[in-house]
């Protein structure tokens, strides 16, 4: 199975419109991160925010913020007020597992969901 | 404060050459990973690496790829004997510490190899 689903391989969005990109993930440890992650056509992985899996509250980060719904085991980026320059493919990636098992340190990352937006 | 730094950034080997990338993590940081992403498709793990350690290559062929963070210098992934198939955006990303998976990597502008 998928560890990190990404159904939307493409979604457009007006400007000043707010988006949600959608991630749903799989995992049977208790502890987690999920991260997304930007990456313009220029090509660099710019980190966009950070939801841990006992994280109370949604994360927020300026326009950004983590719609987290654990049961669901969803965790969806929502941008508010899109900008032109918000145009690129957006990844959901996870981190799981302790860190003394040695190997909960990987990103799996999903195939990624390119956003255009438009005037 | 810089960020991940990597060099090249583009690359171009003939088949059956060897490639040398180099990664400089952020100052601070002392965990080092190297991911692989073929095109049009996302980041696939390879390795994490620690100063003089590797802590996990589960993501790395067995042949012709190897990885080092030694005590002074930057992290190197090499490839030898390149094929065609090695072509990808090779990105290392760091981290200040593997206490918790709250730590975010960081991620350099990756280097673009081509193999001709």
């Amino acid at each position: 199975a998928q560890k990190i689903t990404q159904t939307q391989p493409g979604m457009f969005v007006q400007e000043k419109e707010a988006v949600t990109l959608d991630c749903t993930y799989d995992t049977s440890d208790p502890s987690y991160g999920l991260f997304w992650y930007k990456q313009p056509s220029s090509g660099e992985m710019i980190f966009l925010i950070y939801q841990g899996s006992y994280d109370q509250q949604n994360a927020t980060e300026g326009r950004y913020s983590l719609n987290f719904q654990k049961a669901r085991k969803s965790a969806n980026l929502v941008i508010s007020a899109s900008q032109l320059g918000d145009s690129a493919m957006y990844f959901c990636a996870m981190r799981e597992g302790p860190v003394l098992t040695g190997g909960g340190n990987k990103l799996t990352f999903g195939t990624g969901t390119q956003l255009k937006v438009e005037l | 404060n810089a960020g991940v730094m990597q060099n090249p950034r583009h690359l171009v080997r003939r088949r059956g050459q060897e490639a040398r990338l180099r990664c400089s993590p952020m100052k601070g940081h002392s965990h080092v990973y190297w991911y692989r992403q073929l095109p049009e498709e996302g980041l696939k793990f390879m390795v994490y690496l620690q100063k003089e350690n590797i802590i996990d290559e589960s993501g790395m062929p067995k042949e012709r790829f190897s990885a080092e963070f030694p005590k002074e210098g930057p992290s190197i992934l090499r490839i030898q004997q390149v094929v065609r198939g090695d072509s990808a955006a090779y990105f290392c990303a760091s981290s200040p510490a593997a206490a918790g998976w709250t730590d975010t990597q960081y991620f350099g502008p990756g280097t673009r190899l081509t193999v001709l």
